[in-house]
């Protein structure tokens, strides 16, 4: 069953660094997206991305963060500076066009520690 | 008021049983509902998926919406250990791209 791949599975870094987390969405999904979740605390929406640009972001996405899809099979998140709150798990997810538009399938995560 | 309301349990019933879980929800916009099971760090697996009012079922689970009052539930038929996980409800008020709001999971224990 086709399915949605991030790296790394646990990222630790000193607060103030950048962190890239990189995902490889399912192959024919035109929906792309990324989601975190705090111990403890609900899944968030962070953004979507759909042909080659932003569709949708949340108010957690600021100016730290940024998406790229660089080679038609890979989507990124980089955080430009972290902070301690960005301590979490990551998701990312992708969904196909039409009626399953908003059938997300959900990579298992990366989490991110920043000490 | 929370824009998505879900108990947080844990509920534990014994394996047979029908586990019960629903959520509430304060936007009238949202049409598009949804059920996921997360094991322990593990990302969301999409168990039911609909849209508007109505029921809908699948094998053990069934899903319901009441627009109306804006409540869905999910119930889970003859209940195995390995139903053991958090099931997140999840609702979107447009078909596409459109960013999912999560209530915050019940956690489900069945025990043997």
């Amino acid at each position: 069953e086709p399915e949605v791949t991030q790296t790394p599975s646990h990222q630790v870094t000193q607060m103030g660094q950048e962190v890239i987390l990189r995902c490889v969405p399912i192959s024919n999904h035109l929906y792309f997206y990324w989601y975190r979740q705090i111990l403890g605390q609900k899944v968030e929406f962070l953004v979507s991305f759909y042909n080659n640009e932003i569709s949708e972001k949340s108010e957690i996405f600021d100016d730290q963060f940024s998406v790229e899809r660089p080679d038609g099979s890979n989507f990124t998140l980089k955080i430009r500076s972290t902070k301690l709150e960005d301590s979490a798990m990551y998701f990312c997810a992708s969904s196909d066009g039409g009626i399953a538009a908003n059938v997300l399938t959900f990579g298992a995560g990366s989490r991110l520690t920043v000490l | 008021q929370k824009e998505v309301e879900q108990d947080p349990g844990p509920l534990s019933v014994p394996e047979g049983a029908i586990v019960s879980l629903n959520c509430t929800y304060s936007n009238s916009a949202f049409q598009y509902f949804m059920w996921y099971r997360q094991y322990s760090r593990k990302g969301p697996e999409l168990l039911m998926y609909t849209y508007s009012s109505g029921n809908k079922e699948d094998g053990r689970f069934t899903a319901q919406v009441d627009k109306s009052s804006k409540y869905i539930s999910l119930f889970i038929r003859d209940s195995q250990p390995s139903d053991s996980a958090t099931y997140l409800c999840a609702m979107s008020a447009k078909a596409a791209g459109n960013k999912l709001t999560f209530g915050g999971g019940t956690r489900v224990l069945v025990k043997p």
